[in-house]
């Protein structure tokens, strides 16, 4: 079975420019979370979906932070403007259920953007 | 609040040796506790998980760990380690299936030879 797929693995942009990642969750789940990861931050819940809704955007840092998810099987984290602050590994993660709380996250490889 | 706390940023041991990776954890009310693995270049894949019941927690890849409420700890251990467990461990906690997952800062294996 496929799992959560993201792309692109890896984005070099330059500072200002607009950065779309994607996910593809797995067939059948029901929540879907993107989280950044970073050496200094560690890993942090930027936003999460359940049913296509957003229950929980607390996370996401700033205006320049959205999120979409038009349907069950697409979702976009987008980046505009972009700061070489916001360098960083971007993972989605899917789940069955409505919440994060029960731990059967399954997770993409993760998409690195790195802004110079 | 709830926090988790994993003690030693890096671990290092010999193949064949006890793995021993710390968390303890703060919650008001009866945690979920959970460890998670991430290989390099890779997203992070659940390891093993506790809600309720027994209190040792068999995962995968020959790993366990045993929930102790009186010391709030949840340690991951494995009697032998082998090559392919180098990878980075995370500790997580909840409190209800509704609820957020706060994930520890990570705790970086490595295996020497």
């Amino acid at each position: 079975d496929a799992g959560v797929i993201q792309s692109p693995r890896h984005e070099v942009t330059e500072m200002g420019q607009e950065v779309t990642l994607r996910c593809k969750p797995i067939s059948g789940h029901n929540s879907l979370f993107w989280y950044r990861q970073t050496m200094m931050r560690g890993l942090e819940l930027l936003i999460y979906f359940n049913n296509n809704v957003p229950i929980d955007d607390s996370g996401m840092p700033e205006d320049r932070f959205s999120a979409k998810m038009p349907n069950a099987s697409f979702s976009t984290l987008k980046i505009q403007p972009s700061e070489p602050r916001d360098s960083a590994v971007y993972f989605c993660a899917s789940s069955l259920g409505a919440g994060q709380g029960s731990g059967e996250l399954f997770f993409g490889e993760g998409s690195r953007l790195t802004v110079l | 609040a709830q926090s988790v706390t994993q003690l030693g940023s890096h671990v290092s041991v010999s193949e064949g040796a006890l793995v021993l990776l710390r968390c303890n954890y703060s919650s008001s009310v009866p945690p979920y506790l959970f460890w998670y693995v991430q290989y390099p270049n890779q997203g992070l894949q659940l390891l093993l998980k506790y809600t309720t019941g027994a209190t040792l927690v068999k995962g995968i890849n020959g790993f366990e760990a045993e929930f102790k409420k009186s010391e709030t700890s949840f340690h991951l251990t494995k009697p032998s380690a082998h090559m392919s467990d180098a990878a980075e461990y995370f500790c997580a906690v909840s409190y209800s299936s509704a609820s957020k997952i706060i994930f520890g800062s990570g705790t970086r294996l490595s295996i020497r030879p």
